[in-house]
């Protein structure tokens, strides 16, 4: 069956770049569309936005002046970069298929944004 | 966009049922059908147990139900057993600006 799996640091400083990449196996990453969401700690969850294999994408406006989906269809993976972070950016990060929707979930990356 | 509203907590005895409500606007939750409610032990990554209101994925049990009025969802659970305490969370596509929104969380306990 389809698994998700995120990587990336775990730790970043403020003002610095977040990069995570979700690798996608036991299918194929070219149906479906592909999300990013996050989880503070002990806090709700908030969607970060999605991408299509073909591409196309779509973002929570208040992240979309820092926020970039982007996908690697030869590597079955997708990726999410966040300019400038700051500690609110703190949290755990979840990649989700977008079935019914997001019926398929990764473990989830703890990224902390500290100096 | 704004979270979607739900109680903070909820609590029954096993064998007992608890509804958790979900309320958000005409432009998400009463727009269209596409609400969903997910579960999440802690330390755990989210888990779907009702997607499009009312419809459960295979392997889920039927003691949960999900149901929509106007502008506000609910989901059910019947028959409360230990293994439903968790958090719960509701979701919606909101169509005009093909974005999702999550509800604020409700912790269910069983007593």
């Amino acid at each position: 069956q389809v698994q998700l799996q995120e990587s990336g640091p775990g730790l970043v400083k403020p003002s610095e770049t977040l990069f995570l990449t979700c690798s996608v196996s036991g299918g194929s990453i070219s149906t479906y569309y592909w999300n990013w969401i996050r989880q503070p700690l002990g806090k709700g969850l908030e969607w970060i936005g999605y991408i299509h294999y073909s591409g196309s994408t779509n973002y929570n406006p208040s992240l979309k002046s820092r926020v970039t989906i982007s996908v690697d269809t030869s590597k079955n993976q997708f990726s999410l970069k966040l300019t400038s972070v700051t500690a609110a950016d703190t949290a755990v990060y979840y990649c989700a298929r977008e079935g019914a929707p997001f019926d398929i979930w990764g473990q989830g990356t703890m990224v902390t944004v500290s100096s | 966009q704004s979270a979607l509203t739900q109680p903070p907590s909820a609590s029954g005895s096993p064998g007992q049922s608890v509804t958790i409500s979900c309320t958000g606007t005409s432009s998400d939750v009463g727009d269209y059908n596409y609400v969903s409610w997910y579960q999440q032990h802690p330390g755990k990554a989210p888990k779907l147990m009702i997607y499009e209101v009312s419809k459960r994925p295979s392997g889920v049990p039927d003691r949960f139900s999900g149901s929509k009025s106007g502008n506000t969802a609910s989901l059910t659970v019947s028959g409360l057993q230990a293994e439903d305490e968790a958090d719960y969370y509701c979701s919606s596509y909101a169509a005009g600006s093909n974005n999702y929104v999550f509800g604020t969380g409700t912790k269910v306990t069983v007593l």
